[in-house]
């Protein structure tokens, strides 16, 4: 069955401090996996995308990394701000999957100051 | 360039009525989906399509319909609401570049069933 598992399911932590957050999947074939942000009360928006023959890709302070080997990304986010507040969402496509993406129950990151 | 856009924003039900949710996208995306996003729960998928005319069952599709007749437009209907449908409903449509894939999400439908 294709799962996607995402931990730790909430942490805070100090504004200006680093975190990762954890994605583990089964899903097969793989085609791509995407993180996605989302602020309370709205939609999900699209962090970062890694395909099958990325290891890393930063964008801003947002890092993310794959290893398809152990079917796992990581979102590593450097000098949290107050704006970094909300859940992240691990979500992978599979090939010929129809439409279908694979959702993870998401993070939720509180950043205090 | 609108994106995806949902309607209403929010929403309150007597247990029993009915009503229908509005998703239009304006980027010509094939694929659009509806989702239900409780605490803890994640977002689970309602129902999606994958094309104009056509819609499919997704993960908790009991008591809701879809139709998809015109191609940017995507309904979501509860003919008889309960009260476990109180939920945060998001409708997303998706594009595909080779190997690239996104979703891109409206704001969301906040519907509370009394």
């Amino acid at each position: 069955k294709n799962q996607v598992e995402q931990s730790p399911q909430s942490l805070i932590i100090l504004e200006g401090k680093n975190c990762t957050l954890q994605c583990n999947y089964t899903v097969s074939p793989f085609s791509n996996l995407r993180w996605y942000k989302q602020d309370t009360g709205r939609g999900p928006v699209s962090l970062t995308i890694m395909t099958f023959s990325e290891n890393t890709k930063s964008n801003g302070r947002y890092t993310a990394t794959l290893d398809a080997d152990t079917k796992q990304s990581s979102l590593h986010i450097t000098a949290s701000q107050l704006s970094d507040s909300a859940s992240y969402i691990c979500v992978v496509s599979a090939i010929g999957s129809q439409g279908n993406l694979i959702f993870g129950k998401g993070t939720k990151l509180s950043v205090k100051p | 360039n609108a994106g995806v856009t949902q309607t209403p924003k929010f929403r309150v039900l007597k247990t029993g009525q009915s009503m229908t949710l509005l998703c239009a996208q304006d980027m010509n995306h094939e694929y659009m989906y509806w989702y239900r996003q409780d605490p803890g729960m994640g977002l689970r998928l309602i129902h999606y399509s994958v094309g104009e005319g056509t819609t499919a069952k997704g993960e908790v599709p009991d008591g809701y319909n879809v139709s998809r007749l015109k191609k940017q437009n995507f309904l979501l209907g509860l003919e008889s609401a309960a009260p476990s449908q109180t939920s945060v409903y998001f409708c997303a449509s998706r594009m595909d570049r080779g190997s690239i894939t996104e979703a891109f999400f409206g704001q969301g439908t906040r519907l509370t069933v009394v």
